[in-house]
């Protein structure tokens, strides 16, 4: 079945830092989503990427759809400290239903 | 516009118990998809319903079910419970099958099974 690679698991920032985290699958998909999940709440949708190439942001966030198709990449800058929590992609190919990365845990560090 | 209700939020039973978890989806929200998180499998896809049938389903075995009734509220039940059924169980709904990439999370139920 599909599956996604996310990386890194954990990263640890001080404030104002900008973070990267990546999403590599090992088949086409045609959605990305990024989703942002806090301590005692589920995940909440961030961005959404619909076209190869696509870059899209959210205020702080920008997000971007592979060209490959096979990766998506969430860029955060100037970090602050409510920007804690983990960090998933989750993506689509052909059947309907979503692959979800492990994803990745954020800590900063005021 | 209230959110997607999950409950209980937690809930303990022990090996060979049964459990049935209880989601409402956002007002005007018809499909209802269920996810099992673990720390080591991460968000994993349970099934999902739309208009009272089920649309799709993942890779579980039949101890895990669900249902939904004609408002939308949709329940799962895991029968004959085991020690690796202890998870985080989420809920997501989105408005229809077409805005299905957009769906809003519960805050999910906790159950530990002792």
């Amino acid at each position: 079945g599909q599956q996604l690679n996310q990386s890194p698991q954990s990263m640890f920032i001080q404030e104002g830092e900008d973070v990267s985290m990546n999403c590599t699958s090992s088949s086409i998909f045609n959605t990305w989503l990024w989703y942002k999940q806090e301590p005692g709440e589920g995940p909440v949708l961030l961005i959404a990427l619909y076209k190869a190439g696509e870059l899209t942001s959210n205020g702080r966030l920008t997000a971007q759809f592979g060209i490959t198709r096979k990766d998506s990449f969430l860029n955060i800058s100037a970090s602050i400290p409510s920007d804690v929590g983990i960090y998933f992609c989750a993506g689509r190919g052909g059947s309907e239903k979503l692959v979800f990365g492990k994803g990745t845990k954020l800590t900063v560090n005021p | 516009k209230a959110g997607v209700t999950q409950t209980p939020r937690y809930l303990i039973k022990t090996r060979g118990q049964q459990v049935t978890l209880s989601c409402s989806p956002i007002s005007g929200h018809r499909s209802v998809s269920w996810y099992q998180q673990t720390p080591g499998q991460g968000l994993q896809f349970l099934f999902e319903y739309f208009s009272e049938t089920q649309r799709n389903k993942g890779n579980f075995p039949g101890r895990f079910s669900g249902r939904q009734f004609s408002n939308s509220r949709s329940e799962m039940n895991v029968s004959t419970l085991e020690l690796g059924d202890s998870a985080l169980y989420l809920c997501a709904s989105s408005r229809d099958i077409t805005t299905y990439n957009e769906q809003f999370f519960g805050p999910g139920t906790r159950l530990t099974v002792l």
